[in-house]
């Protein structure tokens, strides 16, 4: 198995430009989770999906980010518009099941100047 | 809102030494689930252990073993013969019961394995 896989892996953009992660679990988990990291907050969950549908969307910062998963095996993040502080290390993971294991991806590092 | 205090920002140790990290958490649910995370420089994020709370036996997983003392909320991770590749961040976290997904992390502890 290829483990989780996100890409870009590394992103430099402009401030309010229109930033897009990707990310592709693991095949056959339900769970699906989108992470941000950062010196000052730490690792905070922004958004989980089970089966395609988004369960629990209270960490998206705000409206600016958007997250979908039109199906099984892919996710998309985005920003629009992007700002200096979304500057961050962003994370996917996916489990298989309740309270399992959770996979995570290699991370996208994003860079808004 | 559940918490996890994570109070060693940073630890040392002598290859081969054995090494305590501690965590406490904050939660008013009786059960639930902890986990420790370690993030090596690569920044990838690998599970090294994890313990259910209605289960009073503590989870090992060959030279990690966890500390876990439900009345205390205190889930401490021990690292035997600790190794070079032991050298990462280490994460605590949090999750609730059943149906609830969301894990929340506390701040992390670098550790670094001296040769």
């Amino acid at each position: 198995d290829a483990g989780v896989i996100q890409s870009p892996r590394h992103e430099v953009t402009e401030m309010g430009q229109e930033v897009t992660l990707r990310c592709k679990p693991i095949s056959g988990h339900d769970y699906l989770f989108w992470y941000r990291q950062t010196m000052m907050r730490g690792l905070e969950l922004l958004i989980y999906f089970n089966n395609n549908v988004p369960i629990d969307d209270s960490g998206m910062p705000e409206d600016r980010f958007s997250a979908k998963m039109p199906n099984a095996s892919f996710s998309t993040l985005k920003i629009q518009p992007s700002e200096p502080r979304d500057s961050a290390v962003y994370f996917c993971a996916s489990s298989p099941r309740q309270a399992a294991k959770q996979y995570f991806g290699p991370g996208t590092r994003l860079t808004v100047t | 809102a559940q918490t996890v205090t994570q109070s060693q920002p940073e630890m040392s140790v002598q290859e081969a030494e054995t090494v305590t990290l501690s965590c406490t958490y904050d939660t008013s649910e009786s059960n639930y689930y902890l986990f420790w995370y370690k993030q090596p420089p690569s920044r990838q994020m690998i599970l090294v252990i994890r313990q259910e709370a209605y289960k009073q036996q503590n989870a090992t997983e060959n030279r990690f073993s966890v500390n876990f003392q439900k009345a205390a909320k205190s889930f401490s991770l021990k690292i035997s013969d600790s190794q070079l590749g032991d050298t990462a961040m280490y994460f605590c976290a949090f999750m609730p019961n059943f149906g609830n997904e969301k894990l929340t992390f506390g701040t992390g502890t670098r550790l670094t394995i001296i040769p």
